[in-house]
């Protein structure tokens, strides 16, 4: 069975920094981008990072781009999100997601077919 | 960014109604789009991919059609099981982006 399981979720001061990690079984890992997603409260949902399967392409929108690094370690199985510099407005429930199609080009993302149950991040004082 | 649309942003329906919700993109994305469900408190499930494409295991009472800047996605007959939010995604253009969901209720 495909699963995801993410970590690292918590409770930060704005300015502070937060790793997320998550936990993939199920699949060849190495063989799909990877990507992280995000919900505020009560709101729609946001992509916020994506990577490649070999760990090259990374990609990020102008919302997190500068304070938000992901990475992937496939000898793990693991992808993780550093966040620094948050904000209030990163507060939400943050999901990692596998890319629906295998082995795709550097920079080809064709949305998520597996998500995680998600790990609530708060920014707050 | 590609920008997307859906309406309604809520409706009310009885179980056996037929529903239908479109998505519209700010820009041509050809058939580069997928359909999401989503229930409260858990993650999104992909119901459609490339616009029409059921995903494996989903009922095939939910069907998408469309292609260009204009989509439909079709519940055919209402189940209590299908309350939820649906969203759709564009995937022909970085940064990947949904619309902002419709929420589906039972009257």
């Amino acid at each position: 069975e495909v699963q995801l399981l993410e970590s690292g979720g918590g409770l930060v001061q704005p300015g502070g920094s937060l790793r997320l990690s998550c936990a993939a079984s199920g699949f060849t890992f190495s063989s799909y981008a990877m990507s992280w997603a995000r919900q505020a409260p009560g709101k729609g949902l946001e992509w916020v990072s994506a990577i490649g399967g070999s760990a090259g392409s990374a990609y990020y929108p102008d919302s997190v781009k500068g304070r938000f690094t992901i990475s992937r370690d496939n000898s793990k199985n693991t992808l993780y999100l550093q966040m620094n510099s948050l904000r209030a407005e990163d507060t939400a429930v943050y999901y990692c997601a596998k890319d629906r199609r295998q082995l795709a080009p550097p920079y080809y993302y064709y949305g998520m077919d597996v998500w995680g149950q998600g790990t609530t991040v708060t920014v707050s004082s | 960014d590609i920008q997307m649309t859906q309406s309604p942003s809520s409706l009310s329906a009885s179980v056996g109604d037929r529903v239908t919700i479109t998505c519209q993109a700010s820009q041509d994305i050809s058939n580069y789009l997928n359909w999401y469900q989503q229930k409260p408190g858990k993650a999104p499930k992909l119901l459609i991919y490339d616009a029409s494409n059921l995903e494996t295991g989903v009922p095939s009472r939910f069907s998408g059609s469309g292609s260009g800047t204009d989509f439909t996605f079709t519940i055919s007959s209402l189940q209590p099981e299908d309350i939820a939010t649906y969203y759709c995604q564009q995937y022909d253009h970085l940064p990947l982006t949904f619309g902002p969901g419709t929420k589906l209720d039972m009257k």
